[in-house]
């Protein structure tokens, strides 16, 4: 069974940094783009990043290029989201999700159960 | 990049059936085969509906149907049933290498 278990939410000030952690377990770790989304409580889903199965490419939204970084660690089945200069509007829960292809972007299946961080003084 | 558009919410009674639409451009819906639906109870995940315009994933309801004409997108729910009451999102790559999700569409089975 495909298990992704997300962690590192919290809650920062405005201006910190964090990191949000998803350990993938059950398919081929290295064969399958990563993806994160977010979603304000209440609000629809916003997809932030993604990237390929080796790593080496990468994608963002508009609204955190320059501030965040996804990263993935394929020997420890570990997809990574270090979060910069957090603001407000970063507040929500985010969610990774697997691709099916060895490129991002196509569609997500499954889903974690998401972890929260709140951005607030 | 604005979100697709969906409308707000939509209703039915139990066996009937509803089409959400989901509305974009030539950049996104109109660009890609990559659109999918998603449906999310609350609390909850989202979950897999409907993948590259109209193909269903293993053991989702044939009840659930999708199609796709020019920039807009559907979902149809046929023969609807109180489990199904939840929000559906669709979703589309775009032409500049990012995902675009709807704002989502509130069913309600009355």
């Amino acid at each position: 069974e495909v298990q992704l278990l997300e962690s590192g939410g919290d809650l920062v000030q405005p201006g910190g940094s964090l990191r949000l952690s998803c350990v993938a377990s059950g398919f081929t770790f290295i064969n399958s783009g990563m993806n994160w989304v977010r979603q304000v409580p209440g609000k629809g889903l916003d997809w932030v990043a993604g990237i390929s199965g080796d790593g080496a490419r990468t994608y963002y939204a508009d609204s955190v290029k320059g501030r965040f970084t996804i990263s993935r660690d394929n020997s420890k089945n570990t997809l990574s989201l270090q979060m910069n200069s957090l603001r407000a509007e970063d507040t929500a829960v985010y969610y990774c999700a697997k691709d099916p292809y060895v490129s991002p972007l196509s569609w997500f299946d499954p889903w974690g159960q998401g972890t929260l961080v709140t951005v607030s003084s | 990049q604005s979100a697709l558009a969906q409308p707000a919410s939509v209703s039915g009674s139990p066996g009937q059936s509803i089409t959400i639409s989901c509305t974009g451009t030539s950049s996104d819906v109109g660009f890609s085969k990559y659109v999918s639906w998603y449906q999310q109870h609350p609390g909850k995940a989202p979950k897999l509906m409907i993948y590259e315009v109209d193909n269903r994933p293993s053991g989702i309801s044939n009840r659930f149907s999708a199609s796709k004409s020019g920039n807009t997108a559907s979902l149809t729910i046929s023969g609807l049933q109180t489990e199904d009451e939840a929000d559906y999102y669709c979703a589309s790559f775009t032409s500049s290498s990012t995902v675009i999700f709807g704002g989502g569409t509130t069913l309600t089975v009355l």
